[in-house]
């Protein structure tokens, strides 16, 4: 059984438009997070929700917008796609307490914007 | 978040032993010392994680120098499939949950 779930796995798309990636964990975790890896391998945290309340955005642009529907579920729209946002998006996913615990990554999706 | 240094790259043959350092000498008292890998074309996985005594677990064991400034992660026999890039990572108990990635370390193994 998979884990942490993401599709799709590939998307090729125009500048412009507006593309939604989904994760879904089955894990139980109440805590999900969305990375961007750019073209030099450099992976960064863009959002995280616990409980579906977003508690981290690093100061990504207003055109990613991370929704929330369940503590399975965290999606990232991401409106009039540039150049720029092509790159490998993981999802996450961990349980919160007072111990740190580690997080359980997707496969990743891998985004081309032409 | 303190930071940390690892070497960009690192080689190691089969079925020997590797030693992955990383040093963290402005890690703070409440730093915990994580490690994750990331297997080529797919998401970073956990490997290990420690404060001050070493650890052990079926992947690997963690290394954490006295005055904790440095840490070593161990795989006791490389495999093919131990080829990655490793991470490791200080993470504050008191502070929210995210990674900060570095560079990490890659390593290749050779047959």
């Amino acid at each position: 059984d998979t884990a942490v779930s993401q599709t799709p796995k590939y998307l090729v798309t125009q500048m412009g438009n507006d593309k939604s990636i989904k994760c879904e964990q089955n894990l139980g975790h109440d805590t999900m997070y969305w990375y961007k890896q750019d073209s030099k391998k450099f992976l960064k945290i863009m959002f995280s929700y616990n409980n579906k309340e977003l508690i981290i955005n690093e100061t990504v642009p207003n055109r990613f917008s991370p929704k929330s529907p369940d503590k399975a579920h965290l999606n990232l729209h991401i409106n009039s796609l540039e150049l720029g946002d092509s790159a490998v998006y993981f999802c996450a996913s961990s349980q919160s307490g007072s111990i740190i615990r580690e997080q359980y990554f997707g496969p990743g999706t891998r985004l081309t914007v032409t | 978040d303190a930071k940390t240094t690892q070497p960009n790259s690192m080689e190691s043959n089969e079925e020997e032993p590797v030693h992955l350092p990383c040093n963290h000498s402005t890690i703070s008292g409440t730093d915990y010392i994580h490690w994750y890998r990331q297997l080529p074309s797919q998401g970073p996985e956990y490997v290990i994680h420690g404060l001050t005594s070493n650890v052990n677990n079926r992947m690997a064991s963690l290394a954490i120098a006295e005055d904790r400034k440095s840490s070593t992660l161990i795989l006791h026999r490389a495999t093919l499939r131990d080829a990655a890039v490793y991470y490791c990572i200080l993470r504050d108990r008191g502070a929210t949950n995210k990674l900060i990635f570095g560079t990490g370390t890659l390593l290749a193994v050779q047959p």
